[in-house]
């Protein structure tokens, strides 16, 4: 029991589907993020919400949509995906933004395959 | 630049002995944190260790302990008496307090305890 749970697991779509992600978090914590898992790459953070407001958004294509309607969900909305949009899909959440010391912690991951 | 690197993309150790992973890192703050994370097959990011860039102590948990050399700016993780579940991917994470405390992840290092 990670206190992050996501939904699906996994999630085959073709390009012009429309899906959603979603991820919850049993922890307490004020700041929830999305990252994008592809082999052999650094994780690439994609976006990050504090107390349900999005802070930051990593220059990702508009075909990616989140939402956090509280601070204990988040959801990133699918739209018109491509084949290299192919990966393991991270939520994570922490304590907060400012505090340095305190670590992100992840749900298992939703792994998508766009056909 | 890369933030952090990881520059063992896989190792081996044989079960009950000690291995150390690399990590080096790269930042002009003065605050900032470390951390490590392990990633099973299943997908879920685990935090093991944090060290902070203010700690004169090198951080320990359990069988993990962080070898932190500040001057040369690596935060080495070492894992002894190496069990079987210890088979997994590690990242290496810096948090720097001057960009909003945004975490970095390095590529990885694929571990694999032989028995």
């Amino acid at each position: 029991e990670t206190g992050v749970t996501q939904t699906p697991r996994h999630l085959v779509m073709g390009m012009t589907n429309k899906k959603s992600l979603k991820c919850e978090q049993h922890l307490g914590h004020n700041a929830m993020y999305w990252y994008k898992q592809s082999a052999k790459k650094p994780l690439e953070l994609m976006f990050v919400y504090s107390l349900e407001e999005r802070v930051e958004n990593n220059s990702v294509p508009s075909r990616f949509s989140p939402e956090c309607p509280n601070s204990s969900h988040l959801f990133l909305h699918l739209h018109t995906l491509q084949p290299e949009d192919s990966a393991l899909y991270l939520c994570a959440s922490s304590r907060d933004r400012v505090s340095g010391n305190q670590p992100q912690h992840f749900g298992d991951g939703t792994r998508l395959s766009i056909l | 630049a890369q933030k952090i690197t990881q520059t063992q993309p896989g190792m081996f150790v044989q079960e009950k002995e000690a291995v150390t992973l690399d990590c080096t890192y790269d930042t002009s703050d003065q605050s900032y944190g470390l951390f490590w994370y392990k990633q099973p097959s299943s997908g879920e990011m685990i935090f093991l260790i944090y060290q902070g860039s203010y700690d004169e102590q090198n951080a320990t948990e359990g069988r993990y302990s962080l070898n932190f050399q500040k001057a040369r700016k690596s935060a080495n993780l070492v894992i002894s008496a190496s069990q079987l579940g210890d088979s997994a991917m590690y990242f290496c994470a810096m948090r720097e307090a001057n960009t909003g405390n945004q975490f970095y992840f390095g590529t990885g290092t694929s571990l694999t305890v032989i028995p």
